[in-house]
């Protein structure tokens, strides 16, 4: 059973139009992390999101934490075929920065 | 410049070898590493965490005898494949906390850009 759950797990859509990914869980998480990965290559981080109900901005890219820290989205304005990646969620619950990761969702942004 | 660099990105092995993947920090010191694996268009799992000057701790499922894990400096880990077989082929990829305080939270992960073990 996975404890972050990634909705969808794949995406297509055309450049210009928008998209959002969502990150659930049951537990609470101290923090959430989110990343995209590039086919061969390692993931690089995007953002970290700690408070509830926090809201981040990355250019086109918005990160919002649930009230709860349950729970977080990613949605992409505007979207770019540069956006095209896996995104990963991962939850920080314990110490020692053990991240626990999502499923992750494949996008691919056609030209 | 890379922040975290593993060496190699990729290898291709017989089956019955071993293999090493390093993974070094590069101007920072890492006390712990993280070493995961993922499979095609699947995400991150992670075997095992790599302490300075200590066992490695590893995640259940994962044998230890056949990962070995060695961080023998501050900047420095190696994870060893040892007799390899076609179903350890996989993409590995190795992570360091850019700061790591114990009990705290939110260091981001800088991630090395992964090894392709193809084992024939």
């Amino acid at each position: 059973t996975q404890l972050l759950k990634q909705s969808p797990q794949f995406l297509s859509i055309q450049e210009g139009e928008n998209l959002t990914v969502y990150c659930n869980s049951s537990s609470v998480f101290s923090s959430l992390q989110w990343y995209r990965q590039e086919p061969g290559e390692g993931p690089v981080l995007l953002v970290t999101v700690v408070t509830g109900g926090e809201v981040k901005k990355l250019k086109r890219l918005t990160f919002q934490f649930g009230d709860a820290r349950k729970d977080s989205s990613l949605h992409i304005t505007a979207a770019q075929p540069g956006d095209t990646g896996l995104y990963l969620c991962a939850g920080d619950k314990a110490a020692g920065n053990k991240l626990t990761f999502g499923g992750g969702t494949r996008v691919l942004v056609k030209p | 410049g890379a922040v975290v660099s593993q060496h190699p990105s990729w290898v291709i092995c017989k089956s019955g070898t071993s293999v090493k993947i390093e993974c070094r920090s590069l101007d920072f010191q890492a006390t712990t590493m993280f070493w995961y694996r993922q499979f095609p268009k699947q995400s991150l799992m992670l075997m095992a965490t790599s302490n300075e000057g200590s066992k490695a701790t590893y995640e259940q499922g994962v044998e230890k005898d056949k990962f070995l894990i060695n961080h023998a400096s501050l900047t420095l880990s190696t994870l060893t494949v040892t007799s390899a077989h076609p179903e350890d082929s996989s993409f590995y990829i190795c992570s360091a906390p850019l700061h790591f305080i114990p009990h705290s939270y939110n260091s981001p992960l800088h991630f090395g850009n992964g090894t392709r073990l193809t084992v024939t």
